[in-house]
């Protein structure tokens, strides 16, 4: 069954601490994506990569890394940097990064901070 | 990218065709119409994209005018659950990464 899966569904954690959220992909593609999404509004780009090993901030890339080791996994770190990190993560994917490319998206994780 | 408008919200009745407008009066020649949808708490589902064709698949119809500085994505008999806010996007064709996401439409499908 081929598709995005993000874990956990649902995030707690308390502040000043670091947390990881997961992205994996069997779509087998290059590219891979995360954005911010809080109440009411649309989707903000904070890192994305079109390849293995490398990767690029995005429009809020501040409190916020990634790293991309495998093609299948781009996992996103929230630092305690991060000033408002409650938020909804949805990661996505694409075959490439070109305009041409559909991203698709995984069912996001959503970030509480107590 | 081109910026898009789109209006807040809309209604539509069950088993009724949802026609969901987007101007892109700016747009240029070389960038996509793409429409998403996000059900309340879900990823956003990509729905179709198009250039200057109109275009048809199993969710829906996209029509663009032949100035392309506005579309219309058709949802030719609405369901409950196409209840969603919906994402009218123009992207280039040289464009990387992200995709801007504007407010979209709410678009609440009655009984």
């Amino acid at each position: 069954d081929g598709g995005i899966t993000q874990s956990p569904k649902y995030l707690f954690r308390k502040e000043g601490q670091n947390v990881t959220l997961s992205c994996e992909q069997n779509l087998n593609h290059d590219a891979m994506y995360w954005y911010r999404q809080d109440p009411g509004q649309g989707l903000r780009l904070i890192y994305y990569s079109q390849i293995v090993n490398d990767f690029q901030k995005g429009d809020i890339a501040e409190g916020y890394s990634v790293s991309r080791e495998k093609k299948e996994s781009f996992p996103l770190t929230v630092t305690s940097a991060q000033k408002n990190p409650t938020a909804f993560y949805l990661c996505a994917s694409s075959p490439g990064g070109h305009g041409t490319d559909t991203q698709y998206f995984g069912p996001g994780t959503r970030l509480t901070v107590l | 990218d081109a910026k898009t408008t789109q209006p807040p919200s809309m209604d539509c009745a069950e088993g009724r065709a949802a026609n969901l407008p987007c101007n892109h009066s700016t747009i240029s020649g070389n960038e996509y119409v793409y429409w998403y949808r996000q059900i309340h708490s879900q990823g956003p589902q990509y729905i179709i994209h198009g250039l200057k064709n109109n275009e048809t698949n199993e969710m829906a119809s996209l029509i663009i005018t032949e100035d392309r500085k506005s579309s219309t994505l058709i949802l030719p008999h609405a369901t409950l659950r196409d209840t969603a806010v919906y994402y009218c996007i123009v992207r280039a064709t040289d464009s990387w990464g992200k995709f801007q996401f504007g407010a979209g439409t709410q678009v609440v499908v009655t009984p």
